[in-house]
């Protein structure tokens, strides 16, 4: 079963709205989970480095006031788009890996399809 | 920086035909090594994985050697199947075991398989 659960899975919304993306780990702690976006028919661009506790680590060229990141507890972390506009609209997926586990992959969601009207 | 890259797509077989799809990496350090699968509208699964040299990772008929000589980690299957369509990406992590490190991605490799 799913290790990992992302919500919603789509969401369709209007220009300025901001949408909340959930990243969940289920039956494991996970001090660090991660953002990625796929945009069709291309790779995954990781976006931010969720650390529980702490501020997340964005990578270069991501806005972090655009795309702010909350990781309030051990099993789960947040990803709201502000202001969504259309060039907003893509695939999100979130991923943990099992705290304290080595050789340990990471787990991914099912990803959340963002579309802005 | 670490980078991963594999073998452009989309790769069209019928079916049980043999697979390969090309993956090399370049790495600093001594990274772990990675396949994912991605379904149409799905997130990732990892396939297999393999986390030193020499090691050899498989799963669902699918397999991969970790080749440090040449920075190679490409995945075969000996005889795919019209199920096995669907994008497949190679992957590294910045640390041993991926214990919490982030994954670098390949472009991901579209694999069709026809009946």
């Amino acid at each position: 079963g799913a290790v990992v659960s992302q919500h919603p899975s789509w969401v369709i919304c209007k220009s300025g709205t901001s949408v909340k993306i959930e990243c969940r780990s289920l039956d494991f702690q996970a001090t660090t989970m991660f953002w990625y976006r796929q945009f069709p028919k291309q790779s995954l661009m990781l976006m931010a480095t969720s650390n529980e506790g702490s501020k997340a680590t964005y990578e270069q060229g991501v806005e972090k006031d655009k795309f702010l990141i909350n990781h309030a507890s051990l099993t789960l972390s947040t990803l709201t788009v502000t202001s969504a506009h259309p060039e907003d609209s893509s695939f999100y997926i979130c991923s943990a890996g099992r705290t304290g586990f080595s050789n340990q992959p990471q787990h991914f969601g099912d990803g959340t399809r963002l579309s802005i009207l | 920086g670490d980078s991963v890259t594999q073998m452009e797509g989309p790769v069209t077989l019928s079916e049980e035909a043999f697979l390969t799809i090309n993956c090399t990496y370049t790495a600093t350090g001594y990274p772990s090594l990675f396949w994912y699968v991605q379904y149409p509208g799905e997130g990732l699964q990892l396939l297999l994985k393999a986390t030193k040299a020499d090691d050899k990772g498989s799963n669902k008929g699918f397999e991969a050697t970790y080749r440090k000589e040449t920075t190679s980690f490409h995945l075969e299957k000996g005889s795919v199947q019209v199920s096995d369509s669907a994008v497949y990406f190679c992957a590294l992590s910045d640390r041993l075991g991926n214990q919490g490190g982030k994954l670098i991605f390949g472009q991901g490799t579209e694999l069709s398989v026809k009946p």
